[in-house]
């Protein structure tokens, strides 16, 4: 089946440690999405990358890195720089809005980032 | 289990009712919309999408209805059931030199009661 996965589905960070989160794609999709959803809130953007190789700053992008080396890959890095990295975290894909005009975005099922 | 929900308004409902979920949203230029459920630890599913040159547009027991003149959006489930039972998220977007940016609400909880 196509989709987004994402990985893992719990995660726990020490202080002053870097994660990782992993979020793969087989949807051929070139736009792919990272938010940020706190208890009683909606998403919130982090960064987006619109083709391999580009990505942008949403808004809450401090504390955070990504990088888009693969069209299927968007990796999320939290740093010891994000002092309230406890939250549930979500990759989405897209088709290019410039390509098809807007256009839905589809989810994977997430990532809980707890502090230990 | 998954905390995303807490504090959200909610709506109540007996199951085999219609429900209708409002959205008032925010900015002007917004020319697409579309609503999302997401269930307890899974992430948003796409429900149904609308654009702003339609009102109106109807999907399996879901209609979505665009009120442009008062920035209101809504979203009617027929004949609820246990199922429906999850927070319902609206995302507007502003065509924004070819991205397509999405601006969530905060989302409504529907509890659907046997």
């Amino acid at each position: 089946d196509g989709g987004i996965t994402q990985s893992p589905k719990y995660l726990f960070r020490k202080e002053g440690q870097n994660v990782t989160l992993s979020c793969e794609q087989n949807l051929n999709h070139d736009a792919m999405y990272w938010y940020r959803q706190d208890p009683g809130q909606g998403l919130r953007l982090i960064y987006y990358s619109q083709i391999v190789n580009d990505f942008q700053k949403g808004d809450i992008a401090e504390g955070y890195s990504v990088s888009r080396e693969k069209k299927e890959s968007f990796p999320l890095t939290v740093t010891s720089a994000q002092k309230n990295p406890t939250a549930f975290y979500l990759c989405a894909s897209s088709i290019t809005a410039a390509l098809a005009g807007n256009q839905p975005q589809h989810f994977g099922d997430g990532t809980r980032l707890s502090i230990l | 289990g998954e905390s995303v929900g807490l504090h959200l308004p909610t709506l109540s409902v007996q199951e085999g009712d219609n429900s209708i979920i409002n959205c008032a949203y925010s900015n002007s230029a917004s020319d697409y919309f579309i609503w999302y459920k997401q269930e307890s630890g899974k992430g948003p599913q796409f429900i149904i999408d609308i654009r702003s040159n339609m009102d109106k547009r109807q999907g399996q027991r879901v209609t979505v209805l665009l009120n442009k003149t008062v920035k209101h959006l809504s979203l009617q489930i027929a004949a609820t059931q246990p199922g429906d039972s999850a927070v319902y998220f609206c995302a507007e977007s502003p065509y924004l030199r070819g991205y397509n940016k999405l601006i969530f609400g905060a989302g409504t909880r529907l509890a659907v009661h046997p």
